[in-house]
């Protein structure tokens, strides 16, 4: 079966580094995505890994470890803004998506 | 229009009844997939079009049904409502498939069935 694990409420405070993780087991690997949803609004994208290591783009970064079926998803310098639902998702070997539940991330003062 | 769009904003249907959710993108995106969001879940894929003149069944697709006459439009049909069908609906566009090709997608659909 085709699983994408991550932790369902993270909390971290304004100023702060925060990170999450995402494991996923999918039938093929072409490429895993991190999108960011505020309550209410549509999923943005953020970032996309095909090989191993870290692509940082400004105050995000994501890491990927294709051996460990892992990623993770870097916040620094955390804003209230940051606040929202943050989506880890798999490219199957048919092209498609496979979604994780999301996180939660709550960002307080 | 510009980007990806979605009709109607929110529904309140009663079981049994047929409904279309429309979708129109002007980005000339030759991919489109429409997803259902449930509470703790992720998005699940219900249907896909690679490009205009095609579709395909996703993780969910029981109970609905898509067309593709163009490049631009990928409405989403259900055939007789029932409330488990209840969810918010997201329709989505690529330029294409593969190559991490970023997925725009509109603000969403949030149909009730009672």
């Amino acid at each position: 079966g085709q699983n994408i694990d991550q932790p369902t409420e993270m909390t971290a405070t304004e100023g702060a580094i925060v990170q999450i993780n995402c494991t996923y087991q999918t039938s093929g690997f072409n490429g895993l995505f991190w999108y960011q949803q505020h309550a209410g609004e549509a999923p943005t994208f953020l970032s996309y890994n095909v090989l191993d290591g870290l692509e940082e783009k400004g105050r995000f970064s994501s890491f990927l470890s294709r051996s460990k079926g892992y990623s993770y998803l870097l916040l620094k310098e955390l804003q209230m803004k940051d606040s929202a639902s943050y989506r880890c998702a798999v490219e199957d070997s048919n092209y498609q998506l496979i979604w994780g539940a999301g996180t939660k991330l709550i960002i307080k003062p | 229009i510009a980007g990806i769009t979605q009709a109607p904003t929110s529904q309140i249907l009663a079981a049994g009844r047929r409904m279309t959710l429309r979708c129109t993108q002007d980005m000339r995106h030759n991919a489109m997939y429409w997803y259902r969001q449930d509470l703790g879940l992720g998005l699940r894929l219900i249907h896909y079009s690679n490009t205009a003149g095609t579709t395909g069944k996703g993780e969910v697709p029981d109970g609905y049904s898509v067309s593709r006459a163009n490049t631009d439009d990928f409405p989403l049909t259900l055939a007789s409502a029932v409330p488990s069908q209840t969810s918010v609906y997201f329709c989505a566009s690529s330029p294409g498939t593969g190559g991490g090709t970023e997925a725009f997608f509109g603000q969403g659909t949030r149909l009730t069935v009672v």
